[in-house]
C-alpha cells in the first residue's frame, strides 16, 4: 500500500524568511496530493492541493511542487508570518480509492 | 457557511467504559469520514460514508468499534468497552464525491478521548 514520508518533523525560521517541507510517497498510482494546516486543538484544514496533471500550484505565500518522476511534493510558504505556526500535514490519494495517506507533520514554529 | 460540526471537544472515561462521538457535516456533502489522529501523526482512516452506505470499514475495529449514519447525514462512532489505547483525537471529515474523483476533504475540530 501507499506510504507517505515527511521531513523535517520540526521546523523553525525566522520571521520573513521561507519555509520548505517535504513529501515522497511510494505508490506510482498516486495521483491528488493535498496539504492541511492543524493549528492546535483544531482539525486539519486544507490549505492546498495539486494534481498529478500539473507540476505547481500557487496561492498567494503558498506554493506545492510535484515532481513525479521522483515521487515527491513539497510545500513551500515564503514571508512566513508568526500565524504560520502550526503542524502541517501532506497526503497523496489515489482516485477512486477517496484514502488519503497521510504524512507524520512537520511542526512549523516562526520565530518574531 | 458552517464547517463539520463535532461532539463531545473532548470526553475523559475509564477503561470498559462505552463512549460515543456525534459528527454533522457541512451541507450537501454526501460523503463522510470518521478518522483517528494518534498523538504526533497524521489522521488514520477509520470508516467512510457514501450517503448511508459504509464503503470503507476495513480499518475500523469492528470487534470494539462500531459506526452509523442513519439518513446519509450525521454519523455517530461508539467505542465499547473503551482501552488505554483508544485514547486520541478522534476526527469527522466530508466531502462532496463523484464516482472516480477525489474531491476536497474537510475535516471538523475533533473529539479528544483521553481513557483512564
Amino acid at each position: 500500500g501507499e506510504n507517505v514520508e515527511q521531513h523535517p518533523s520540526t521546523l523553525s525560521v525566522q520571521e520573513g524568511d521561507s519555509a520548505v517541507i517535504k513529501c515522497t510517497y511510494s505508490d506510482s498510482a498516486s495521483n491528488y496530493f493535498p496539504w492541511y494546516k492543524q493549528e492546535l486543538g483544531k482539525g486539519p484544514q486544507l490549505i492546498i492541493d495539486i494534481r498529478s496533471n500539473v507540476g505547481e500550484k500557487k496561492d498567494q505565500r503558498i506554493a506545492v511542487t510535484l515532481n513525479k518522476t521522483a515521487k515527491h511534493f513539497s510545500l513551500h510558504i515564503t514571508e512566513t508570518q508568526p500565524e504560520d505556526s502550526a503542524v502541517y500535514f501532506c497526503a497523496a490519494s489515489h482516485e477512486g480509492t477517496y484514502k488519503y495517506i497521510f504524512g507524520t507533520g512537520t511542526r512549523l514554529k516562526v520565530l518574531a | 457557511e458552517a464547517g463539520v460540526v463535532q461532539s463531545p471537544r473532548y470526553k475523559i472515561i475509564e477503561k470498559k467504559q462505552p463512549v460515543a462521538f456525534w459528527c454533522n457535516p457541512i451541507s450537501g456533502h454526501n460523503t463522510l469520514y470518521w478518522y483517528r489522529q494518534n498523538l504526533g501523526q497524521g489522521p488514520e482512516l477509520l470508516i467512510r460514508y457514501e450517503n448511508e452506505e459504509a464503503v470503507d470499514d476495513s480499518q475500523l475495529p469492528k470487534d470494539r468499534f462500531s459506526a452509523e449514519r442513519l439518513k446519509g447525514v450525521d454519523s455517530t462512532l461508539k467505542i465499547q468497552p473503551a482501552e488505554l489505547g483508544d485514547s486520541a483525537v478522534y476526527l469527522c471529515a466530508s466531502s462532496w464525491d463523484l464516482s472516480g474523483a477525489t474531491y476536497e476533504q474537510y475535516f471538523g475540530p475533533g473529539t479528544r478521548l483521553t481513557v483512564t
